[in-house]
């Protein structure tokens, strides 16, 4: 049974169009963030919530937009699909607001063509 | 959270043991020292965390030094499989984030 899982594994697609990618952890984890890993392998967050309600957001371009509908689920919904968002996208998890270890979902490979 | 110092990278021979460093010169009292594996094209997976006493688990050893100002990871008997990039990270167990910096890339070589 996968801890933490993306869907899709990969996803290519148009300048312009808007894609989502969805993350699921089985851990009973209260905290769930995406990080974004670019071509030069620099791993970044993005995002973090906590019960569902956001508590980090690093200054990510307003048209990445993630939503938690509880808290096993974090998806990340992106309009307006730009070149530079080309990118590999983790999903982690850890419990109560940044307590202890990180478990990282296999990651999602986007590309923008 | 205090920023951390790794080399770029290493190479060990299999079967050796594979001594990571890094440096956290800044680092506080409450924080711990985390270090993470990235192998090729998947997720980082979580290897051992300490704040000022030697740990071991099944997977590797830390060493922090007495001032806490550096750590070692120590991989005892490297394999081929142990090929990666290892990241050291410097966090408040309780709070935070964790951020990765560049790792080091270390080849384990036959």
């Amino acid at each position: 049974d996968t801890a933490v899982s993306q869907t899709p594994k990969y996803l290519v697609t148009q300048m312009g169009n808007d894609k989502s990618i969805k993350c699921e952890q089985n851990l009973g984890h209260d905290t769930m963030y995406w990080y974004k890993q670019d071509s030069k392998k620099f791993l970044k967050i993005m995002f973090s919530y906590n019960n569902k309600e956001l508590i980090i957001n690093e200054t990510v371009p307003n048209r990445f937009s993630p939503k938690s509908p509880d808290k096993a689920h974090l998806n990340l919904h992106i309009n307006s699909l730009e070149l530079g968002d080309s990118a590999v996208y983790f999903c982690a998890s850890s419990q109560d607001e940044g307590r202890g270890e990180y478990t990282f979902g296999s990651g999602t490979r986007l590309t923008v063509v | 959270d205090a920023k951390t110092t790794q080399p770029p990278s290493m190479d060990c021979a299999e079967g050796r043991a594979a001594n990571l460093p890094c440096n956290h010169s800044t680092i506080s009292g409450n924080e711990y020292v985390y270090w993470y594996r990235q192998i090729h094209s998947q997720g980082p997976q979580y290897i051992i965390h300490g704040l000022k006493n030697n740990e071991t688990n099944e997977m590797a050893s830390l060493i922090i030094t007495e001032d806490r100002k550096s750590s070692t990871l120590i991989l005892p008997h490297a394999t081929l499989r142990d090929t990666a990039v290892y990241y050291c990270i410097v966090r408040h167990r309780n709070a935070g984030k964790s951020t990765f910096g560049d790792g080091t890339t270390l080849t384990v070589k036959p």
